[in-house]
């Protein structure tokens, strides 16, 4: 069946770096997800990386893949107050995302 | 560039009435889904469609009904709406099961008392 297990809170300092772990049961999807929820908005597409990757940098966003232990996380370098939001995995199944319970991040000054 | 417009933003309903929350994308996408957000469940999916005349049931499909006529609207129906369906929904578009983006809307906010 299809599971996203994500911890739904993580709390840093300003200046720290934050990660984000996820896990997922679909060994055949083929994409991964960040995305991206402020408060009363939508999701915003964060990043994705292809099953096929390991590692996926993008300025102060890693995504890092585990294909054997199903786990995929996302490192925040640097984090800011701005950067304060829920954070969803998601792998893509037959056309469909299938979300984890999103992960609150909360950054202190 | 409007992208994925969902009307109304706030709707609050007596238990039994219903109601449509509309969803309409400018992007010419053939996938379009439905979600219904929860505190601390996430996203789940309740109807999506992979084109014009095709929908389908996702995880929690029970008093909601869709139709896609038209490639540019989903509209989701509340046949008859009970407090359980308080929630957030959530519409969203994709160019199709490859596509890497989902782009969604604002949001419904949705109170049945």
């Amino acid at each position: 069946g299809e599971d996203v297990e994500q911890s739904l809170f993580l709390s840093v300092r300003e200046g720290d770096s934050s990660v984000i772990n996820c896990t997922y049961t679909d060994s055949s999807s083929t994409y991964l997800y960040w995305y991206k929820q402020e408060p009363g908005a939508g999701l915003q597409l964060l990043t994705y990386i292809f099953s096929n990757m390991d590692m996926k940098q993008d300025q102060r966003l890693t995504v890092l893949l585990n294909k054997k232990d199903k786990h995929l996380s996302l490192r925040i370098a640097d984090t800011q107050t701005g950067d304060s939001a829920i954070y969803f995995c998601a792998e893509k199944e037959r056309g469909k995302l299938i979300f984890g319970q999103g992960t609150e991040l909360s950054v202190k000054p | 560039n409007a992208g994925v417009t969902q009307t109304p933003k706030f709707q609050v309903l007596k238990t039994g009435q219903s109601m449509t929350l509309q969803c309409a994308q400018d992007m010419n996408h053939e996938y379009m889904s439905w979600y219904r957000q929860d505190p601390g469940m996430g996203l789940r999916l309740i109807h999506y469609s992979v084109g014009a005349g095709i929908t389908d049931q996702g995880e929690v499909p029970n008093g909601y009904n869709v139709s896609r006529s038209t490639t540019e609207d989903f509209p989701l129906r509340l046949l008859s709406a009970a407090p359980s369906q308080t929630s957030v929904y959530f519409c969203a578009s994709s160019p199709g099961p490859q596509g890497t983006e989902a782009f969604f809307g604002q949001g419904t906010r949705l109170t049945v008392v």
